[in-house]
């Protein structure tokens, strides 16, 4: 059964450094999310991409953060400067039209 | 900005009995309700559906019902197996077109006891 991957599976970064964060969406979806999960929160939308360019983006989604889809599987998420506060499991989820999203198994992000 | 709340943390059922997850939501655009089920260090999984206007739907051991004047959902698991043991997250989008955001509560634990 096709499924949502994401490498890696953890990731440890010093703070002020940047990282990416990769998800191979289901071949055929065509929507693409970033959601996260601080640990004992829940979990959170980040933001959503469809045909080439962010459809909609929470309040979290600042300038340091961005994404990117740079061939035809791939689906990043890149932190430009990481901050503590964002350690978190990172969750990547595709959809098509009218399903239900499927998601991942995540990436934990630990800034140190 | 609680729009979807799951009240109770935890719930412990004997195995066999059914388990019933209950879920609220504040917020009136939500048109599309979803439970989902995650066990540590993996994804959510996908479980079951509605519609809102649909007031139940079946999915084998699965049902979720939908109160929609109440803005309240449940969902039942009968009969309760070991493996149901997982934290359960139900989530709301305001629509199932794709391309919508889900908005999750903050999980149930569930726990089946053998």
């Amino acid at each position: 059964e096709p499924e949502v991957t994401q490498t890696p599976s953890h990731q440890v970064t010093q703070m002020g450094q940047e990282v990416i964060l990769r998800c191979v969406p289901i071949s055929n979806h065509l929507y693409f999310y970033w959601y996260r999960q601080i640990l004992g929160q829940k979990v959170e939308f980040l933001v959503s991409f469809y045909n080439n360019e962010i459809s909609e983006k929470s309040e979290i989604f600042d300038d340091q953060f961005s994404v990117e889809r740079p061939d035809g599987s791939n689906f990043t998420l890149k932190i430009r400067s990481t901050k503590l506060e964002d350690s978190a499991m990172y969750f990547c989820a595709s959809n098509e039209l009218g399903n239900e999203q499927f998601f991942g198994p995540g990436t934990r992000l630990t800034v140190l | 900005d609680q729009q979807v709340k799951q009240n109770s943390p935890s719930l412990s059922v004997q195995e066999g009995r059914i388990s019933i997850l209950n879920c609220d939501y504040t917020n009136s655009m939500f048109d599309y309700f979803l439970w989902y089920k995650k066990y540590p260090a993996e994804g959510p999984t996908f479980l079951i559906s509605i519609s809102s206007i649909k007031d139940k739907n079946e999915d084998g051991r699965f049902t979720v019902f939908l109160n929609k004047s109440a803005k309240h959902l449940s969902l039942h698991i009968v009969p309760s197996q070991p493996g149901d043991s997982a934290v359960y997250f139900c989530a709301a989008s305001s629509s199932n077109f794709g391309n919508e955001k889900l908005t999750f509560g903050t999980g149930t634990r569930l726990t089946i006891i053998p």
